[in-house]
């Protein structure tokens, strides 16, 4: 599985977009992006996945080039709520197992 | 969607003993998993569950130290053995559900908090 790359935090505010990139260099043809976000003492829960351009749906988006080496999550207009560690993630599009990497820990501040 | 119901929530234990964990889902699932996340740190696949065979373990993970069971498609449990302080995470069982629209998506328990003295 692709080896991924985020910032290990970012801090917001209120109402601001927040943007978190995350680098996949390595990923397969046949490997989905997907993102996972995860609060204190909760298990992680799927947010959004894509393979390429461009996917929204009611919590966020994903934008992914064409050459599928990064992948942005985009956050519009985060509240306090947001706060969590956000997880970028290759998976198969047969399934299997994900590999968690360090994540990305987003502080929304008022 | 997915009810994962995992038990205990919580535990204390001595070391040296053993705890047993139960995963039970209230749909029917392609696959499971067991995940050990450390105080601050992101998760690590320990294992995926075989229904009806071994358990398949990731490099670090062997079987007599966390041996696995899954009896049937919805059920399954992690026995974290001879333990020791450096045990003392939170463990998460994961599954993945038959028609689920998005392929990438797996649910997961809210997590056993075992601590070790």
């Amino acid at each position: 599985l692709a080896k991924t790359t985020q910032p290990i935090s970012m801090d917001s505010y209120e109402g601001q977009e927040v943007n978190i990139t995350c680098s996949h260099n390595n990923i397969a043809t046949n490997d989905y992006i997907t993102w996972y976000q995860q609060f204190p003492s909760q298990g992680p829960r799927f947010i959004i996945q894509g393979y390429k351009t461009k996917v929204t749906n009611e919590v966020a988006s994903l934008f992914i080039p064409a050459d599928r080496k990064s992948s942005t999550l985009s956050l519009p207009r985060v509240s306090l709520s947001d706060t969590a560690v956000y997880y970028c993630l290759p998976r198969n599009e047969q399934g299997g197992k994900l590999i968690f990497g360090q994540g990305t820990e987003l502080s929304v501040k008022p | 969607s997915a009810v994962i119901s995992q038990k205990p929530s919580r535990d204390i234990c001595q070391r040296g003993t053993s705890l047993t964990i139960q995963c039970q889902v209230d749909s029917q699932v392609t696959m499971m998993f067991w995940y050990r996340q450390q105080p601050g740190q992101s998760l690590t696949l320990i294992a995926t569950a075989n229904q009806g065979s071994e358990a398949t373990y990731e490099s670090g993970f062997v079987i007599d130290k966390f041996p696995i069971s899954r009896p049937n498609l919805t059920f399954s449990t992690l026995t974290v053995s001879n333990m020791s302080p450096e045990d003392s995470s939170i463990y998460l069982c994961s599954v993945e559900v038959v028609g689920t629209p998005n392929t990438g998506e797996l649910f997961f328990g809210e997590g056993s908090r075992l601590t070790v003295l």
